[in-house]
């Protein structure tokens, strides 16, 4: 496809059970990106992939958190025993290199009940 | 730690009436410097990127600019449809400090 594409678009899960999100990057793009956007809040950064590099994870906010890209190319970002803080808009980015635009996909709604 | 501040929060104009956006940041070593709009309900749009002071890039009535502490977005006889949230961004350049640090946006409505 021609840009990045996030699916599910829509997660409504109950608390206590894992989801899954997924991020199909655009092809080529070495740099991926996991954000965090809560209800009228700016981007909280999660993770970050480049190549075959060690991913930088300083910003999961706890061990629930996990993320991996397989291949250099889809990512899935993982959240363990869903809490009600953990809604939110869950946003994916790449680009072409580290210090090129990054492309964000149109984002999950994560809503935890 | 990198930081950026973007100032007004919220900014109202007229149709036509020109203004500034501000974006602070402190990063130690700039890579880049970037410009999204985000409408509600979507993804960040890129709109720009800066690489160095006195840099300067123009599409349509917006035009960014550069300084070694701050960037500006101005805008020009906005439109209404040019109402969104502006979000202004850093990367580093060093190793662990690639990531892309976001400032809260400035929400910027246009009224005919």
């Amino acid at each position: 496809g021609a840009g990045v594409s996030q699916s599910p678009s829509n997660k409504v899960t109950e608390k206590g059970k894992d989801v899954e999100l997924r991020c199909d990057p655009i092809s080529g793009h070495t740099a991926l990106y996991w954000y965090r956007q809560s209800l009228g809040q700016g981007l909280e950064f999660l993770i970050y992939f480049q190549g075959n590099s060690a991913p930088d994870k300083s910003g999961l906010p706890s061990d629930r958190f996990s993320a991996e890209r397989t291949g250099g190319s889809v990512s899935t970002l993982t959240i363990q025993r869903t809490q009600q803080e953990d809604s939110a808009v869950y946003l994916c980015a790449s680009s072409r290199s580290p210090n090129t635009e990054a492309f964000f996909g149109q984002g999950t709604r994560l809503t935890v009940v | 730690e990198d930081q950026v501040t973007q100032s007004p929060e919220a900014l109202r104009l007229q149709e036509g009436e020109s203004s500034s956006l501000n974006c602070s940041y402190t990063v130690s070593g700039l890579r880049g410097l970037f410009w999204y709009r985000q409408d509600p309900g979507k993804g960040p749009e890129f709109l720009f990127t800066l690489y160095s002071a006195g840099e300067e890039k123009e599409k349509e009535r917006l035009k960014a600019t550069l300084t070694k502490k701050e960037s500006f977005l101005h805008i020009t006889a906005p439109k209404p449809e040019d109402s969104a949230t502006y979000l202004c961004a850093v990367q580093g350049a060093y190793q662990g400090a690639q990531k892309l640090v976001f400032g809260q946006g400035t929400r910027l409505t246009i009224n005919p």
